[in-house]
């Protein structure tokens, strides 16, 4: 089945402990993105990356860093998370065609206390 | 700036009855595509429905459908017989193209609305 895989799902942390949200696609797809959703702020673009090792920022990357050493693989680290990253995060990918169809993960929500 | 404005942050239909969500969008662009997606309570985001600019046909998937205004650059989404499995926030989505990236092909841009929460009330 052809789908984007985050985890964990639901995660409770403290302010300055490292975390990493893994996502994984199993669709071949070049593009690889995260975002996260806010209350009244809609999706925001934190990370992308067009192939591997390619990546660059979107429009919210402060406190967040992305890595791209596999096609399949796209882990968005918070090295040292505060309270104001607390939200839903969604992988999301898509062929490098043009498309445009984004397939997106189950979402992560993260609370940092 | 590129914009995309749902005016209605919430909206209620009954079961079977058939309901319009708006979007419009603001662009210098001719070609892009738009795009609505539906993020039910499960959260997951799927995709309900794609629009390419330069075709002039409404796009239709199934009792979705869409009423493309390139001059008005109005995009809106009809849900028809509207069913239970409805209920859920739409969001109105259009790509823009960023310029030349570094990897494959150009770099394309999600630009999203703030979404329209639908209930579907039996």
């Amino acid at each position: 089945e052809a789908q984007v895989t985050q985890n964990p799902r639901y995660l409770i942390t403290v302010t300055g402990k490292k975390l990493t949200v893994t996502c994984s696609q199993n669709m071949n797809h070049e593009y690889m993105s995260w975002y996260r959703q806010d209350p009244g702020l809609g999706l925001r673009q934190i990370y992308y990356s067009m192939n591997v090792e390619v990546t660059d920022k979107g429009d919210v990357p402060e406190g967040y860093k992305v890595s791209r050493k596999e096609k399949r693989n796209f882990p968005l680290i918070l090295e040292s998370p505060s309270p104001n990253q607390t939200s839903l995060y969604f992988c999301a990918s898509r062929t490098g065609l043009n498309t445009g169809e984004l397939f997106f993960g189950e979402g992560s929500r993260l609370t940092v206390l | 700036a590129q914009t995309v404005t749902q005016s209605q942050p919430e909206m209620s239909v009954q079961e079977a009855e058939t309901v319009t969500l708006s979007c419009t969008y603001d662009t210098s662009e001719n070609n892009y595509y738009l795009f609505w997606y539906k993020q039910p309570p499960s959260r997951q985001m799927i995709l309900v429905i794609r629009q390419e600019a330069y075709k002039q046909q409404n796009a239709t998937e199934n009792r979705f459908s869409v009423n493309f205004q390139k001059a008005a650059k109005s995009f809106s989404l009809k849900i028809s017989d509207s069913q239970l499995g409805d209920t859920a926030m739409y969001f109105c989505a259009f790509m823009k193209q960023v310029g030349k990236g570094r990897g494959t092909g150009n770099n394309r841009k999600l630009i999203w609305g703030l979404g329209t929460s639908l209930a579907v009330n039996p």
